[in-house]
């Protein structure tokens, strides 16, 4: 049972916009910035989105990160078959004397 | 371009210890946190714990009494320890870069290692 929720899976087709959310609670996203990570079948997963909304250098303004309370989203505009992935949302937890938690995932099928 | 390496073995059989190393290239990662994520088969990714340079770590409190995390700057490397394996220690596992305090993205990641905990 993972700390942060995320749907197990979503879908969607080439040139449409997909979200993926992320929900915590008031010690980890409710207190702290949220990561998004794409991991792309077979490969390490890749740092997408950090600080909330920010993009590293080199990842497509397609992405985009947004949070609001105790719950974050992941937002996928025009879609495209390479973003078949799974994503993950991540925290820093401030209970237990600090540690990292993850979502579970979602896995994103481009139809 | 920074790139992590994790080398160790394969297999290891239950009630052992596992012994991974991180190796960094391409650059110095000296005054950034560093850290361990494992990913079992089919599962989604654990935080085991990060480093500093200085050696100060964070362990997650649910491996906490197994791992032990190093560094050694001279080399560039950082390593893992767990302890008391079982089967469900089997999993994928990634070092990473991180930023300058633990609460920092894990920005540059290794290709990851398997290990297999089985007699």
């Amino acid at each position: 049972q993972s700390v942060l929720t995320q749907p197990p899976s979503t879908s969607g087709t080439p040139g449409q916009r997909v979200t993926i959310s992320c929900s915590g609670s008031s010690s980890n996203i409710g207190s702290n910035t949220v990561n998004w990570y794409q991991q792309l079948p077979g490969t390490a997963p890749k740092l997408l989105i950090y600080s909330n909304n920010q993009r590293p250098s080199g990842v497509p303004d397609r992405f985009s990160g947004s949070k609001s309370g105790t719950s974050a989203s992941l937002a996928i505009s025009g879609l495209q078959s390479e973003d078949e992935a799974d994503y993950y949302c991540a925290a820093w937890d401030d209970s237990l004397n600090g540690r990292w938690v993850f979502g579970g995932g979602t896995k994103l099928t481009v139809l | 371009q920074l790139q992590l390496q994790e080398s160790g073995p394969g297999l290891v059989k239950p009630s052992e210890t596992l012994s991974l190393t991180c190796t960094v290239s391409g650059g110095s990662i000296s005054r950034y946190y560093r850290g361990w994520i494992r990913q079992p088969p089919g599962k989604g990714l654990e935080w085991i714990g990060s480093i500093y340079y200085s050696g100060s770590t964070y362990y997650n409190p649910s491996l906490k009494s197994r791992v032990t995390i190093s560094v050694d700057t001279s080399k560039n490397q950082f390593s893992l320890r767990l302890s008391s394996l079982t089967a469900a220690d089997t999993a994928v596992y990634y070092c990473a870069r991180q930023g300058a305090t633990v609460v920092s993205s894990f920005d540059y990641w290794g290709q990851g290692t398997l290990v297999t905990v089985s007699s």
